[in-house]
């Protein structure tokens, strides 16, 4: 069983809903919480990260972390055609440590 | 901003030839991740180093190595290459004296063994 769990989609959804990605872990080591945006055929870039349990939020996109429930989330508002990717979650232990990723939620965002 | 830079961005071998993969990391990161890509699977960790000592290894296989230099660059050698090694290979780079998590990672390299 992988250490980190996510639903690998697809997800489709019409332009302008919210998107809801989510992840479980099971290791109560890991202590910092990333989500990535893969476009097809290019690297991962980083969305954003969260230390703590709670909600952190950057423009359109809010990443969620419940600690005592090991559960990780991502929501997207307002989606674009231009979300459509696939969208990883990822976990460290601690910094330098190696990601250890979920396996990747297919977006697909309708015009 | 610089990014991590990685090169060749695509390379073809045929099998049992020998590969080298380059990866430039962000200026005044410490810390070089190696990982693998197959089709449609995340990304699966090889190898890494902190201020050029290697500080994890994953599932690497031991026809792999891999070193940091002294201007912080690295590089993934590759030999006796099966048709499986086929993927998209990435660098990523982090600041860990910092303490910041965050790893940043390249456009990737596709290697394609025939």
């Amino acid at each position: 069983q992988k250490e980190v769990e996510q639903d690998p989609g697809p997800l489709s959804v019409p332009e302008g809903a919210i998107v809801s990605l989510n992840c479980t872990y099971s290791n109560s080591a890991f202590q910092y919480f990333m989500w990535y945006r893969q476009y097809s055929r290019k690297g991962p870039e980083l969305l954003m990260y969260t230390y703590s349990s709670g909600n952190k939020e950057d423009g359109r996109f809010t990443a969620q972390v419940d600690k005592s429930s090991k559960y990780i989330s991502l929501f997207i508002r307002d989606s674009q055609p231009s979300d459509s990717a696939t969208y990883l979650c990822a976990t460290i232990k601690a910094a330098g440590n190696k990601l250890t990723f979920g396996g990747g939620t297919r977006v697909l965002v309708k015009p | 901003a610089a990014g991590v830079i990685q090169s060749p961005r695509h390379l073809i071998k045929e099998k049992r030839e020998t590969a080298t993969l380059k990866c430039y990391p962000i200026p005044r990161h410490d810390t070089v991740y190696w990982y693998q890509q197959g089709p449609g699977q995340d990304p699966q960790f090889l190898i890494s180093f902190y201020e050029k000592m290697q500080s994890d290894k994953g599932s690497i296989p031991d026809r792999f190595s891999a070193q940091q230099f002294s201007d912080y660059h690295s590089e993934l050698n590759m030999s006796s290459l099966e048709l499986g090694d086929s993927a998209l290979y990435f660098c990523a780079s982090s600041l860990v004296g910092g303490s910041a998590p965050e790893a940043f990672f390249g456009q990737g390299t596709r290697l394609t063994v025939v």
